[in-house]
Order: structure tokens, then sequence, then C-alpha cells
């Protein structure tokens, strides 16, 4: 079975902070990881996938298989950050992606 | 390119109405399609999905069912709604190229329950 823990609920930090949105995954196999986005009054979309090794809009996001992990960081949290993130994970073959439960970024001015 | 349309946008029923949510894609064919779950505090939760025509899968047990009564179209329905059916429901088929995983949603339908 494969799984995805998001542990915080809410991350509140400062304009210019750093900031790390936490992902574990538990899955036996290679997966594929994936970090969606939904800003205000926007749709769920992706941001970034593992298999990329890119950074958008500033966010980053390193696959360590050792621990399990997926974490997304930013080193200067913009207010324009503020949104609900969800980290993904499909499984090889499964087309069906578990979510986490989603970590509510703000970001203060 | 393709696109989802969902409607309606908001609504809000009585306990115990009936409902049904549509969901139409474009610029696609036969594509997987899902129906996701926004509800508070419980994060994304997979509700049903489908491969075909007629073929549909149930990931959780509820007071929901789904229909695909052709290529394009998907529709969330329920005969006697509940309280706790409140939430935001999503629609989503897979985007990119293959099976990347990556999906693609809707805009939402956000459903309140009195």
């Amino acid at each position: 079975a494969q799984r995805v823990t998001q542990p915080e609920k809410l991350l509140s930090v400062f304009k210019g902070a750093p900031v790390e949105l936490k992902c574990n995954y538990s899955y036996s196999g290679s997966p594929e990881l994936f970090w969606y986005v939904q800003y205000s009054r926007q749709r769920l979309q992706l941001l970034l996938r593992h298999i990329s090794r890119e950074s958008i809009k500033g966010f980053t996001a390193d696959l360590n298989k050792g621990e399990t992990s997926f974490h997304l960081k930013k080193p200067f949290a913009q207010e324009e950050d503020s949104a609900m993130y969800y980290c993904a994970l499909q499984g090889g073959g499964s087309y069906i992606p578990t979510f986490g439960r989603g970590t509510s970024l703000i970001v203060h001015p | 390119s393709q696109t989802i349309h969902q409607w309606p946008a908001t609504l809000v029923q009585p306990v115990g109405s009936p409902l049904s949510l549509e969901c139409t894609v474009e610029g696609t064919s036969n594509p997987n399609l899902y129906w996701y779950r926004q509800a508070a505090g419980r994060g994304l939760q997979l509700l049903f999905y489908s491969v075909g025509i007629g073929q549909i899968s149930s990931e959780v047990p509820q007071n929901l069912s789904a229909s695909r009564p052709q290529d394009r179209q998907f529709i969330l329905s329920s005969k006697k709604l509940l309280l706790s059916d409140s939430g935001f429901y999503l629609c989503a088929l897979p985007g990119g190229q293959g099976n990347t995983g990556e999906l693609f949603f809707g805009e939402g339908s956000r459903l309140t329950v009195l």
C-alpha cells in the first residue's frame, strides 16, 4: 500500500523566511512524487515533480529515498506563496496518485 | 489542449435532497477520469475513478455514486445528501503525456449541505 504523510496542517512564516513543507511517503518500490498547489480561488495545479529536478517559483524538492521524504523548500518565502500544498505519490503500475492531507502555508508580510 | 468544466460551481442543498454534479472534458478522448473530495481537515480524498464509459470504481464506501454515460462526461450523484457530504468536489484527468501520474483538475464544485 502507498501512503503520503504531511505532518503539518498549517505552516505560518514571515516574508523572507525559509520555508519547508514536509512530506513523507510509504511505498516499497520506486515512486513518482509530486507537489501540487492551490492558490486562493484557483484550481489545484501541479507545482513540480521529482523526476524533473526543476525549481518552480523558487521551490525545490529532493527525493530522499533513505528517509522516504520529499520535502518542499524555498529559501525566501513570498506573500504570494500563501496557498494549500499537497504532496502526491504514484506507485509503479498504478495510474492513481495518492495525496497527502495537505499543508496550508501562510506567509505574513 | 484539454479542458475540464465542472457544474455547478457552488451548491447549497438541504439534508435528504438529491445531488448531481457534472464534469465534462474537452481536448482528449477516452481519458481516465477521477472524482476527488476536498473536505476541511481531511485533505484530498479519491472517491471514484473511471477508465471508460460505464466503468466506475469506488474507492470508499459512501452516500455517493458516479456514472459515466459518455466518454467525456463524468457525473457524481446522491439520492439523499448527508451533512457529511459537504465539501469541495474536484474532477480530474491525467495531464502530461503517458502515465506520468500528473493530474489536471477542474475548478471544482463547492457543496454545502444544511
